[in-house]
């Protein structure tokens, strides 16, 4: 069964470093997104992609955070200057269509020192 | 940000029994809701997903029920089995944010042998 493929699983950075953290979506899928999941809270969205272009973003996804497809079949989430609160566990989904079901991978961990 | 509640943070059921998850919206724009099942360590799993224009969509064990009116849907589970055993989040999506699933806090179901 085709699956949503994240690496790496745990990432661990020191504040004010860049990551990148990776996603292989589903072959076929055109839209994109990335999602997030601080301790013990809420899973909160991100960000969609759509045909090479971000469709939608949250208040949470602020000039620090970007997103790129840069082959057909990567897409990336890069924090630019990590802070202490950037610390959660990042999921990225990819669906067929925007009122398809999203499939999830199994996150990346990051964890800001 | 509490468009989307689960009231109940655990669940408990007896092996074979029915499992009744609920949840509740706020916001009247929503027209598309799934459910996610969520085990540790992994990415959330799509079970079932229901538009607004029904009010009941089945899959096997798992129906999910929608009473828009109370802006409310429930997820049955039936009969649990000790799989079954997972955190459960209710997600929604609007025609206004058609690309952006608000989750609920989620609820942990153990079921018991």
């Amino acid at each position: 069964e085709p699956e949503v493929t994240q690496t790496p699983s745990h990432q661990v950075t020191q504040m004010g470093q860049e990551v990148i953290l990776r996603c292989v979506p589903i072959s076929n899928h055109l839209y994109f997104y990335w999602y997030r999941q601080i301790l013990g809270q809420k899973v909160e969205f991100l960000v969609s992609f759509y045909n090479n272009e971000i469709s939608e973003k949250s208040e949470i996804f602020d000039d620090q955070f970007s997103v790129e497809r840069p082959d057909g079949s990567n897409f990336t989430l890069k924090i630019r200057s990590t802070k202490l609160e950037d610390s959660a566990m990042y999921f990225c989904a990819s669906s067929l269509d925007v009122n398809t079901e999203a499939f999830f991978g199994q996150g990346t961990r990051l964890t800001v020192v | 940000d509490q468009q989307v509640k689960q009231n109940s943070p655990s669940l408990s059921v007896q092996e074979g029994r029915i499992s009744i998850l609920n949840c509740d919206y706020t916001n009247s724009m929503f027209d598309y809701f799934l459910w996610y099942k969520k085990y540790p360590a992994e990415g959330p799993t799509f079970l079932i997903s229901i538009s607004s224009i029904k009010d009941k969509n089945e899959d096997g064990r798992f129906t999910v029920f929608l009473n828009k009116s109370a802006k409310h849907l429930s997820l049955h589970i039936v009969p649990s089995q000790p799989g079954d055993s997972a955190v459960y989040f209710c997600a929604a999506s609007g025609l206004e944010g058609a690309q952006k699933l608000v989750f609920g806090q989620g609820t942990r179901l153990t079921i018991n042998p």
